[in-house]
């Protein structure tokens, strides 16, 4: 029952180093998304993908990517990470007619150093 | 202003007391709403949709007030267990499924 897998947990990264997170679920949903949470703000979306072969941005795409691989599948690929992108990052699905409802994963706590 | 606004907290209240968390919403075309709770460095999990005529989960009421634009959660006979961070959820109109997330309330419940 394994929901949402998202690894790694935990990562530090220098200045202009690239790596990605992957994320994977197991629930057939169709809806996945990448969001960021930052102390003293909430979760805020950063891409999406509605279906799979889809992808659109949120309101914080500016230095990532993400690939839709499959539809169990959504990666976020930091290019060149910086400082600004130190946070804890988080992938959801969603699926069904009850799509506000998100199943998310256990989260990635990002350093950039 | 934020879109959606919650007070940070904390509220640290005795086990048994009744706590209630506002939370307003600036975009009047906001369509559904949503309560969702948060761990100590856990992911966020949904703990109740928020609906026109409010609706109730066992100790947990939740209200929501169109024009006022503000939704709220009440928590009856607080337990130790409800110690965590309540997050205010709205959906807004758009192409795909638009959740805006507030900061999130504390609340700490103490013996």
């Amino acid at each position: 029952n394994a929901g949402v897998t998202q690894t790694p947990k935990f990562q530090v990264l220098k200045t202009g180093q690239s790596m990605t997170l992957q994320c994977a679920q197991d629930m057939n949903h169709n809806s996945m998304y990448w969001y960021r949470q930052d102390p003293g703000m909430g979760l805020r979306l950063i891409y999406y993908s509605a279906s799979e072969g889809t992808t659109d941005k949120g309101e914080v795409p500016n230095g990532y990517n993400v690939s839709r691989l499959n539809k169990r599948e959504f990666s976020l690929r930091l290019e060149s990470a910086a400082p600004s992108q130190t946070s804890v990052y988080f992938c959801a699905s969603s699926g069904g007619t009850a799509r506000e409802k998100l199943f998310f994963g256990s989260g990635t706590q990002l350093s950039v150093l | 202003r934020k879109e959606v606004e919650q007070d940070p907290g904390p509220f640290n209240v005795p086990e048994g007391a009744t706590v209630a968390f506002n939370c307003t919403y600036s975009n009047s075309a906001s369509q559904s709403f949503f309560w969702y709770r948060q761990d100590c460095r856990k992911e966020p999990k949904l703990l109740m949709s928020v609906y026109s005529s409010g609706n109730e989960d066992g100790r947990f009421t939740a209200q929501l007030n169109r024009a006022s634009q503000y939704i709220s959660l009440l928590i009856r006979d607080s337990k130790l267990s409800d110690s965590a961070t309540y997050l205010c959820v709205v959906r807004q109109p758009g192409g795909y499924n638009k959740l805006i997330f507030g900061a999130g309330t504390r609340l700490a419940v103490h013996p």
